[in-house]
């Protein structure tokens, strides 16, 4: 069966500094992989997808940038967090042919 | 008017009770549907897909399309403290990869 990490669960971090959260993904292959973010009372907003190696679409120009090195591994950005950048990460897998996002446990960040 | 439109609740319940969950949408291009179950601090979690309109069962729960309306519903039976959560419904046309969401329902059943 299929299965979706991603750590750390929770992050505090000041203004300024770098970011990097990593998502895995077990038990298939070339999945297309996505990040979100879901601020506080707010709906989910995409912010990354890649359907392969290298390949990266951005729905949301902002501070954040997108990798994706090997066929289950998605890495979510930052060189500079600001403090809107807080919120919960969801990253998600989908794949087979079919329309479903499968997401993994998410992130808590937080920028002081 | 946004693409999908799911009222945010809060929905509270007795135990026992029959729950409506709906979502309204605009793109009659949309054919496939989800819901998911998001609890506090956690990833969505899938509850049920169903492909273009009918009605599809799976225990307490029971999803329903119509597109002639533009309407989806998901139904809970015997709704139990443990269903509290927030429900968002999805839907894509097929072939775009990327479903629009619905911002969710947050559910309370009391005991």
């Amino acid at each position: 069966s299929q299965t979706i990490h991603q750590w750390p669960a929770t992050l505090v971090q000041p203004v300024g500094s770098p970011l990097s959260l990593e998502c895995t993904v077990e038990g298939t292959s070339n999945p297309n992989l996505y990040w979100y973010r879901q601020a506080a009372g707010r709906g989910l907003q995409l912010l990354f997808y890649s359907v392969g190696i290298g390949q990266i679409s951005s729905e949301v120009p902002q501070n954040l940038s997108a990798s994706r090195p090997q066929d289950r591994q998605f890495i979510l950005s930052s060189k500079k967090l600001l403090l809107s950048d807080s919120g919960f990460y969801l990253c998600a897998w989908s794949g087979g042919g079919r329309e479903t996002q499968y997401f993994g446990p998410g992130t808590r960040l937080l920028v002081l | 008017q946004k693409e999908v439109e799911q009222d945010p609740g809060p929905l509270s319940v007795p135990e026992g009770a029959i729950v409506s969950l709906n979502c309204t949408y605009s793109n009659s291009a949309f054919q496939y549907f989800m819901w998911y179950r998001q609890y506090s601090r956690k990833g969505p979690e899938l509850l049920m897909y169903t492909y273009s309109s009918g009605n599809k069962e799976d225990g307490r729960f029971t999803a329903q399309v119509d597109k002639s309306s533009k309407y989806i519903s998901l139904f809970i039976r015997d709704s139990q403290p443990s269903d509290s959560a927030t429900y968002l419904c999805a839907m894509s046309s097929g072939g775009s990869y990327i479903p629009t969401f619905g911002r969710g329902t947050s559910l309370i059943v009391h005991p």
